[in-house]
């Protein structure tokens, strides 16, 4: 069964630091480009981060550029994401979503973990 | 940044009626639309990529269609399952970009 699962998540204080985890099973890992993507509890939802196969392109959201550094160890079928200066307004569900590679580009965010909440409060 | 506006908010129906869902980019996406249904408590999931593609797996009552700016996700029949919040989403630019969401409720 394809499954990815984060890990992780707590309470931290403002200006505090947290690394969330995701791992996949099922898949051929280094096959695709990763993906972590918020929600703010009972809002919609946010992009944050991706990575590519290979970890040689990342993307980051304005709002957690210089903030938050995604990676991956495809050996340990890993992905995480450092979060650090953490604000209340990071405060939400992380979902890490794989995005198959197809024809040189990357498709859509075909399969999700089932979320880790991260929440930054004093 | 592209915005996606969903259209309406909430969308109140009955099992065995038709829904339409609207999507309205701020420019083009060319077709690099993706649709995705999330139920209380658990994770979004693909229904449709590319506009008009059904994901794995996803019941043909599902379907996607339009281009550039404007696009629709229509459940031909619902069924009781269906009753969900729906999000577009973008891809054609960075950042990928979702829409506010469409809650169908009975």
């Amino acid at each position: 069964e394809v499954q990815l699962l984060e890990s992780g998540g707590g309470l931290v204080q403002p200006g505090g630091s947290l690394r969330v985890s995701c791992t996949g099973s099922g898949f051929t890992f280094s096959n695709y480009a990763m993906n972590w993507v918020r929600q703010t509890p009972g809002k919609g939802l946010e992009w944050v981060s991706t990575i590519g196969d290979t970890s040689a392109t990342t993307y980051y959201a304005n709002s957690v550029m210089g903030r938050f550094t995604i990676s991956r160890d495809n050996s340990r079928n890993t992905l995480y994401l450092q979060m650090n200066s953490l604000r209340a307004d990071d405060t939400a569900i992380y979902y890490c979503a794989r995005r198959p590679i197809v024809g040189g580009g990357w498709a859509d965010l075909d399969v999700w973990g089932q979320g880790t909440l991260v929440t930054v409060s004093s | 940044e592209i915005v996606l506006t969903q259209s309406p908010a909430t969308l109140s129906l009955s099992p065995g009626e038709r829904a339409t869902l609207s999507c309205r980019a701020s420019q083009s996406v060319r077709s690099a639309l993706a649709w995705f249904q999330q139920k209380p408590g658990l994770a979004p999931r693909l229904l449709i990529y590319l506009a008009s593609n059904r994901a794995t797996g996803i019941p043909t009552r599902f379907s996607g269609s339009g281009s550039g700016t404007d696009f629709t996700l229509t459940i031909s029949s619902l069924e009781p399952e269906d009753f969900a919040v729906y999000y577009c989403q973008q891809r054609a630019n960075w950042p990928i970009t979702f829409g506010g969401g469409t809650k169908v409720e009975i």
